[in-house]
């Protein structure tokens, strides 16, 4: 079946660690997203792809980076400058761009804790 | 600004009608989309209209009002299963804008 993989599903940082959340994708779409989800907020987006080799800042870039090598692949480092990386992550993918009509696929989520 | 509204917690009874409001103000309007979130889980795909009126798929309709910035989502015969948050998101020109969700609690 096709669908979203995000690994693992629950994370620890330490203290000035970067964390990456691994996001997988078999359903050939080109266009992938980094979602944090916190209590009480609608998700805010951190990053976008919409082509291998290209990616686009959001509403929250700071403190995350992401690479995009491959069309299935779309991980999210957490550095160590984001003060406040606990939440809920949630990686996603469409067929169209980031306005299309295309709604967009879900992985499960990674929820990311301080130790 | 940007802005989507929607009710932060409702309950309702099982086998009953429940309605979830979705109000927005965008700089411009390409769509709606409705999702459903069980806690933990992903966001899965509802619902998504660009005009007016209402779209019925089985228990689940949607219904928009683009002079009004309003948005419903009709469930019908609730179940236990339809215990979860739903999302409304609005599309304007240049982004995908977000509501906080609202969580329906179902009681037998």
């Amino acid at each position: 079946d096709g669908g979203i993989t995000q690994s693992p599903k629950y994370l620890f940082r330490k203290e000035g660690q970067n964390v990456t959340l691994s996001c997988e994708q078999n359903l050939n779409h080109d266009a992938m997203y980094w979602y944090r989800q916190d209590p009480g907020q609608g998700l805010r987006l951190i990053y976008y792809s919409q082509i291998v080799n290209d990616f686009q800042k959001g509403d929250i870039a700071e403190g995350y980076s992401v690479s995009r090598e491959k069309k299935e692949s779309f991980p999210l480092t957490v550095t160590s400058a984001q003060k406040n990386p606990t939440a809920f992550y949630l990686c996603a993918s469409s067929t169209g761009g980031y306005v299309s009509n295309q709604p967009q696929h879900f992985g499960d989520g990674t929820r990311l804790s301080i130790l | 600004g940007q802005n989507i509204d929607q009710p932060t917690e409702m309950t309702a009874t099982e086998g009953a009608i429940v309605q979830i409001n979705c109000t927005y103000q965008t700089s411009g309007f390409n769509g709606l989309f409705w999702y459903q979130q069980h806690a933990g889980e992903a966001p899965t795909f509802l619902s998504y209209n660009v005009l007016d009126g209402l779209e019925e798929k089985g228990r689940f309709s949607s219904f928009l009002s683009r002079s009004k910035g309003y948005s419903y989502l009709l469930l019908k015969e609730l179940q236990m299963k339809d215990s979860a948050s739903y999302l409304c998101a609005v599309r304007d020109n240049y982004q995908l804008i977000w509501g906080a969700g609202t969580k329906l609690i179902i009681k037998p």
